[in-house]
């Protein structure tokens, strides 16, 4: 398997921007997580999901970020307007029993 | 609620040297625990894990084995190399019932000096 898969790798936008971070599963897993880390806070959950439905989000900051899962292989995660404070390394993971596995991260930039 | 604390970093050591991270926890239940390393730039990979007290994960020469009885995870290798700098990151997860969240150290950093 590919693992968890995340786009883009790397971005860099301006503040007030639209900013858009996708996540592929691992195939099977039905839990996906995306989890924020910063220098600051070290790695903070933002909100997972179980068979694509949200059940825990009250690690998203504030209503500036939102995020989908419309099917089992695909989530976003969507903040507007982008702030510089919300520049940080997001990784979304996946898991179908205890181990959760993550990918490689998406590194936000906002200037 | 549940916690994780590590010891603090950094941690340098020479090649070959023992290394040891402490990790203790709090936990309401029976948690799974992990080691997690994430090298310069990458994401996090899971190192190993221990699902039950008494249980001995290992991996790549890094040993950490599960005390109850002191709420311990604590990391080792007898013999570090360059290779092994990177972030380590000591989590439990809460386990069925509770959706397996993770709930993570703040991480040490290890640097490994030739």
């Amino acid at each position: 398997d590919a693992g968890v898969i995340q786009s883009p790798r790397h971005e860099v936008t301006e503040m007030g921007q639209e900013v858009t971070l996708r996540c592929k599963p691992i195939s099977g897993h039905d839990y996906l997580f995306w989890y924020r880390q910063t220098m600051m806070r070290g790695l903070e959950l933002l909100i997972y999901f179980n068979n694509n439905v949200p059940i825990d989000d009250s690690g998203m900051p504030e209503d500036r970020f939102s995020a989908k899962m419309p099917n089992a292989s695909f989530s976003t995660l969507k903040i507007q307007p982008s702030e510089p404070r919300d520049s940080a390394v997001y990784f979304c993971a996946s898991s179908s029993d205890t181990t959760i596995y993550f990918g490689e991260g998406s590194w936000l930039t906002v200037v | 609620g549940n916690s994780v604390t590590q010891m603090e970093g950094p941690v340098t050591l020479s090649e070959e040297a023992f290394l040891t991270i402490n990790c203790t926890y709090t936990a309401t239940g029976y948690p799974s625990l992990f080691w997690y390393v994430q090298y310069p730039g990458e994401g996090l990979q899971l190192l190993l894990k221990a699902t039950k007290a008494d249980d001995k994960g290992s991996n790549k020469g890094f040993e950490a084995t599960y005390r109850k009885e002191t709420t311990s995870f604590h990391l080792e290798k007898g013999s570090v190399q360059v290779s092994d700098s990177a972030v380590y990151f000591c989590a439990l997860s809460e386990g069925p019932g509770s959706n397996y969240k993770l709930t993570f150290g703040k991480g040490t950093l290890l640097t490994v000096n030739p």
